[in-house]
């Protein structure tokens, strides 16, 4: 699975909205962008996915560019229970009982200040 | 629906114990994967399991081992515990198909080798 990079850590402001940024420049034709997150001390939570389109669900939007080797995650009012670490992994996917790994970085920890 | 449901939540043993812990996947679920977490780590991948078949492992020694039961429930095992051991074990299910392979997390169990 292709490696990704995001900053550290970022903070936003309550009711503002928070953009989370990814690199994935050795990303493959077949391999999806995940983004899940994890509050402090539970299990991580997906959030969204995509292969090349840009995608919308309740939580989040997904900003794939055109060259795939970056992405953005939109949260697009931020609240304090969206203080938690962003992962973005790079995968595989629907391979049909090939599901395996997820591959975890240290992902960015987002701050949502009132 | 219900979600990934982990046993126990916490547990504590010493070292060289021997330790067992339970993951009920998400209804409809035959893929059942684990992770390991660190303090401050992201998610590391342990092993995972397709139609009660061990479908992929991480690097991790034997002593690490797992069961898929028919309902596609699972174990993990944990054999000659070290201190190093200490860390939230967390269980992630997927429906297996070639249209839908997102994982889903449980909430973990935090275990503490003393």
């Amino acid at each position: 699975d292709a490696k990704t990079t995001q900053p550290p850590s970022m903070d936003c402001a309550e009711g503002r909205a928070a953009n989370l940024p990814c690199n994935h420049s050795t990303i493959s034709g077949n391999e999806y962008v995940y983004w899940y997150r994890q509050i402090h001390s539970q299990g991580p939570q997906y959030i969204i996915h995509g292969l090349k389109n840009n995608e919308t669900n309740e939580m989040a939007s997904l900003i794939i560019t055109e060259d795939r080797k970056s992405s953005t995650l939109i949260l697009p009012h931020a609240t304090l229970r969206d203080t938690a670490v962003y992962y973005c992994i790079v995968r595989v996917g629907n391979s049909g009982g090939s599901n395996y790994k997820l591959t975890f970085g240290k992902g960015t920890l987002l701050t949502v200040n009132p | 629906e219900t979600g990934v449901t982990q046993s126990p939540t916490h547990l504590i043993k010493t070292r060289g114990q021997q330790v067992t812990l339970r993951c009920s996947s998400q209804s409809g679920h035959n893929t059942v994967s684990w992770y390991q977490q660190a303090l401050g780590q992201g998610p590391q991948f342990i092993f995972q399991y397709y139609r009660e078949e061990e479908n992929g492992r991480g690097n991790f020694p034997p002593r690490f081992s797992g069961l898929q039961f028919p309902n596609y429930s699972s174990e993990l095992n944990v054999n000659a515990l070290e201190l190093d051991d200490s860390a939230l074990y967390l269980c992630a299910s997927s429906p297996g198909t070639v249209l839908q392979e997102t994982q889903y997390f449980g909430p973990g169990t935090r275990l503490l080798v003393l």
